[in-house]
């Protein structure tokens, strides 16, 4: 069974753009998480995706919002972005919500 | 590919007990590994961490051993409380590009 798949792996943008990235979760899996991860920060919860509801939200401004589509595939908008929005920006799914989390490898988001 | 890898999916201890928490690596080049914990409708958070030159480190109720040899850490928490029960995230890293790689998390709970 294939993993949890995200793209880009790698992305750089400058200030003021928006990034969209895209999370395909394990064949099976209805929900989708979103993590930021950064070494002074750690990893901080995004939100939640389940049945294409965002059931849980972390603490991030609107800038942040994301979606999931009717086949499990969630994505996530980054919309003005700043130099610290440069991280490492993980995706999880599981079978259903509060279930065994299978991490994806990660978008490493680089603003210049 | 599971780079990092929890086999036990859940653990069920009484209280006052231990938890022993197992974490499995195949990344030989992975030197810096963390433990996190997850509540339900929360993101995960940072409970400690060890790096490859050690391996033990300790903070109150909490310790973690590395075992490089074997590829394998584990979380000891002693005694163990029932505020304890929740999800644990055992994750490392690798020197050359600092990405982080998650296990897919084990289930504790502490029975009063």
């Amino acid at each position: 069974k294939a993993g949890v798949t995200q793209t880009p792996r790698y992305l750089i943008k400058t200030r003021g753009q928006q990034v969209t990235l895209s999370c395909s979760p394990i064949s099976g899996h209805r929900s989708v998480s979103w993590y930021q991860q950064t070494p002074g920060q750690g990893l901080q919860f995004l939100f939640e995706y389940f049945s294409e509801t965002q059931r849980n939200k972390g603490n991030f401004p609107g800038r942040f919002s994301g979606r999931q589509f009717s086949n499990s595939r969630s994505e996530m908008n980054v919309s003005t972005l700043e130099l610290g929005d440069s991280a490492l920006y993980l995706c999880a799914s599981s079978f259903v919500i509060e279930d065994t989390q299978y991490f994806g490898p990660g978008t490493r988001l680089t603003v210049l | 590919d599971q780079q990092v890898k929890q086999n036990s999916p859940s653990l069920s201890v009484q209280e006052g007990r231990i938890s022993i928490l197992n974490c499995d690596y195949t990344n030989s080049m992975f030197d810096y590994f963390l433990w996190y914990k997850k509540y339900p409708a929360e993101g995960p958070t940072f409970l400690i961490s060890i790096s490859s030159i050690k391996d033990k480190n300790e903070d109150g109720r909490f310790t973690v051993f590395l075992n490089k040899s074997a590829k394998h850490l584990s979380l000891h928490i002693v005694p163990s409380q029932p505020g304890d029960s929740a999800v644990y995230f055992c994750a490392a890293s690798a020197p050359e590009n600092n990405d982080m790689r998650f296990g897919a998390g084990t289930r504790l709970t502490v029975k009063p």
